[in-house]
C-alpha cells in the first residue's frame, strides 16, 4: 500500500527565510497532494494542494511542487512569519480512494 | 463556513467504560472520518463512512467501532476504554474523495 515518509519532523527557521518541507510516496499511481497546517491547539487546515497533472502550484507566500518521477512533493514557504509556527502535514491518495495517507509531520518554528 | 462539532473538547473516563465520541456536520458531506492524534505519530484513521449505515476500517480499528444513522452525525465508540486509548481524537468530513477535509476542533480523551 501507499506510504508517505515526511522530512524533516522539526524545521527551525529565521523570521523573513525561506522554509522547505519534503515528502515522498510510494504509489506511483497516487495523484492527491494536499498539505494541512495545523496550529498550536487548533485543528487542521487545508493550505494547498496539487494534482498529478500540474508540477506546481502557488498561493501567495506558499507553494507547492511535484516530482512524479521521483515520487516527491515539497512545500515552500517564503518570507516566513510568525503566525507560519505550526505542524505541517502532507499527504497522498489515488483518486478512487476514500483514504489520505498522512506523512508524520514537521514542527516549522520560526524565529525572532 | 462548514462546521465540523464534537460534542466534548475534554473527556475523562474510567479504564473499562463504555464511551462515545459524537460528531455532526453541517455541509451535507458524504463522507465523514474519525483519527486519532498521537505526538509524532501524526494522524492515524480509525473508521470512516462514505454513506449512511456503510462504514469502512481504517489503519487502527481494533477497539473502537463505528455508527452513522444519520447523514450528518458520525459516532465513534470505544466499546470498553484502555489507558493506551488515551489520545487526541478528530472528526472530518469532505463533501466527496480528495476533496478538502473539514475537521472538528477535537475531543482529548483521558481514560485512568
Amino acid at each position: 500500500g501507499e506510504n508517505v515518509e515526511q522530512h524533516p519532523s522539526t524545521l527551525s527557521v529565521q523570521e523573513g527565510d525561506s522554509a522547505v518541507i519534503k515528502c515522498t510516496y510510494s504509489d506511483s499511481a497516487s495523484n492527491y497532494f494536499p498539505w494541512y497546517k495545523q496550529e498550536l491547539g487548533k485543528r487542521p487546515q487545508l493550505i494547498i494542494d496539487i494534482r498529478s497533472n500540474v508540477g506546481e502550484k502557488k498561493d501567495q507566500r506558499i507553494a507547492v511542487t511535484l516530482n512524479k518521477t521521483a515520487k516527491h512533493f515539497s512545500l515552500h514557504i517564503t518570507e516566513t512569519q510568525p503566525e507560519d509556527s505550526a505542524v505541517y502535514f502532507c499527504a497522498a491518495s489515488l483518486d478512487s480512494n476514500y483514504q489520505l495517507i498522512w506523512g508524520a509531520g514537521t514542527k516549522l518554528i520560526i524565529k525572532p | 463556513d462548514v462546521k465540523v462539532t464534537q460534542s466534548s473538547r475534554y473527556l475523562v473516563k474510567r479504564t473499562g467504560e463504555k464511551v462515545f465520541l459524537e460528531c455532526v456536520q453541517d455541509m451535507d458531506h458524504e463522507n465523514m472520518f474519525w483519527y486519532r492524534q498521537d505526538p509524532g505519530l501524526g494522524l492515524r484513521l480509525i473508521y470512516f463512512s462514505y454513506d449512511v449505515k456503510m462504514k469502512e476500517k481504517g489503519d487502527i480499528p481494533e477497539g473502537y467501532s463505528v455508527s452513522r444513522e444519520k447523514k450528518e452525525r458520525f459516532s465513534l465508540i470505544l466499546e470498553s476504554a484502555s489507558t493506551n486509548q488515551t489520545s487526541m481524537y478528530l472528526c472530518a468530513s469532505n463533501p466527496s474523495t480528495n476533496e478538502k477535509l473539514f475537521f472538528g476542533s477535537g475531543t482529548q480523551l483521558s481514560v485512568l
